[in-house]
């Protein structure tokens, strides 16, 4: 079965800093790969997804991921984090073919201090 | 404007009771899904469903039940068999193929008196 393994559930950083957070997958077949945002007490909101093509996928919010077959990693950054991006982060994965379920990592909560 | 709206944000249960979440959606989507959210856990699957009056379990369907009577809605009732209820519930559409996005209603936050 797929597996989504996030590294780090609390990160803290600078205002101003790298964002960087980990996503790694089990699977044999690449999948498609997407992050969404949680702010308190909302539902998730779509960051970036990865389907087919260039392998570094732009999303919004200035965050941007690239997706390393031979790691099995879809890794989220950002070059410099702002008060307002503190919220958690889910990387989910689905199987490319047949039904569009998403198998979700436990989640990394993004903490920005001054 | 095109979206996924839940209700309520807030509800109670006490003990025995069973109680039905809303889920309505008019982004002309296929494929609707529940997923329950517990600190820590990320996002598991209750049930989902493809198409009108067709619907399957999840990975923790046991204690809840769904309809899906028409497109735009997919209500989830949380039975009283459901012995650990309090969790925040969340439901999503989706065009339903492989790689489409997922959309998230604003969630129901179930407390159990």
């Amino acid at each position: 079965a797929q597996s989504v393994t996030q590294l780090g559930s609390h990160v803290s950083v600078s205002e101003g800093a790298l964002v960087l957070l980990r996503c790694n997958y089990s699977s044999s077949v690449p999948p498609y790969l997407f992050w969404y945002v949680q702010y308190p007490n909302q539902g998730l909101q779509l960051l970036l997804k990865y389907t087919t093509g260039a392998t570094l996928v732009k999303g919004i919010n200035g965050f941007e991921a690239e997706f390393k077959k031979s790691e099995t990693s879809f890794h989220l950054t950002k070059p410099s984090a702002h008060m307002s991006d503190a919220a958690e982060y889910f990387c989910a994965v689905s199987e490319t073919g047949g039904y569009n379920k998403l198998i979700f990592g436990a989640g990394t909560r993004l903490a920005v201090h001054p | 404007d095109g979206g996924i709206t839940q209700s309520p944000k807030y509800l109670f249960r006490k003990e025995g009771q069973n109680v039905t979440l809303s889920c309505e959606q008019n982004l002309n989507h296929d494929a609707m899904y529940w997923y329950r959210q517990d600190p820590g856990q990320g996002l598991r699957l209750i049930y989902y469903s493809q198409i009108v009056n067709d619907f399957q379990k999840g990975d923790i369907a046991e204690g809840y039940s769904v309809s899906r009577e028409k497109k735009e809605s997919f209500p989830l009732t949380v039975t009283s068999a459901q012995k650990n209820p309090t969790a925040f519930y969340l439901c999503a559409s989706s065009a339903g193929r492989g790689g489409e996005t997922q959309y998230f209603g604003p969630g129901t936050r179930l407390l159990v008196l």
